[in-house]
């Protein structure tokens, strides 16, 4: 069974620019999570959905960050424009239904 | 007050010792409780999961609950070098502790 794919797996990028990371979760896992990971601590959440739908984005800046996850399968997520503080990995999980989750290799960003 | 609080280490243990790593948290109400692996470098691992009260038990890995102090450990029975890495305590869906690191000496 493959994994949840990310790409890239690195993005070097100067403040004020935009990124776009890319997911593709374990195939039949309905739920989808996107996580910032800064050195040193745990994984924060950012949004989760379920199929296509938001469950819970609390925690997501959406002034510059956002999210979306097309036909309940793929899922982008965008920062624009990027801060010096948003330098971190940027990590997709997925789950089934019993919430234990999977993670994929993830995305370090640096901004410059 | 954190969410997910874990002592942030590191624990040293000698090769063939228990390490046992402790996690405490602050919704009474949380059902689900996630132990993950990180290896430096890399992306989180599942361990194991455990939703009752108790001890649930998967090869050299014990995890325990206790709803009522709200605090849930991982015990490592012979742990081995390769065990070392830093060790997430999550509980229900994104609540994560920032992490216990783990040595474990030859």
């Amino acid at each position: 069974e493959a994994g949840v794919a990310q790409s890239p797996r690195y993005k070097i990028i100067e403040k004020r620019q935009s990124v776009a990371f890319w997911c593709n979760p374990i195939s039949g896992h309905a739920t989808l999570y996107w996580y910032q990971q800064i050195l040193g601590q745990g994984p924060k959440l950012l949004i989760q959905f379920q199929n296509n739908g938001v469950v819970d984005d609390s925690q997501l800046p959406k002034d510059r960050f956002s999210a979306e996850r097309l036909k309940g399968v793929d899922s982008t997520l965008k920062i624009q424009p990027a801060k010096l503080e948003d330098s971190a990995v940027y990590l997709c999980a997925s789950s089934s239904l019993s919430y234990e989750q999977y993670f994929g290799p993830g995305t370090r960003l640096t901004v410059t | 007050q954190k969410e997910v609080e874990q002592n942030s280490g590191p624990l040293s243990v000698p090769e063939g010792a228990i390490a046992s790593l402790n996690c405490t948290y602050s919704d009474r109400v949380s059902q689900s409780f996630f132990w993950y692996r990180q290896y430096s470098g890399k992306s989180p691992e599942l361990i194991m999961s455990i939703y009752s009260n108790g001890d649930k038990e998967d090869g050299r890995f014990t995890a325990q609950l206790n709803k009522a102090s709200q605090y849930v450990s991982l015990l490592i029975r012979d742990s081995q070098p390769s065990d070392s890495a830093t060790y997430l305590c999550a509980v229900n869906i994104g609540s994560f502790g920032s992490g216990t690191k783990l040595n474990v000496k030859p």
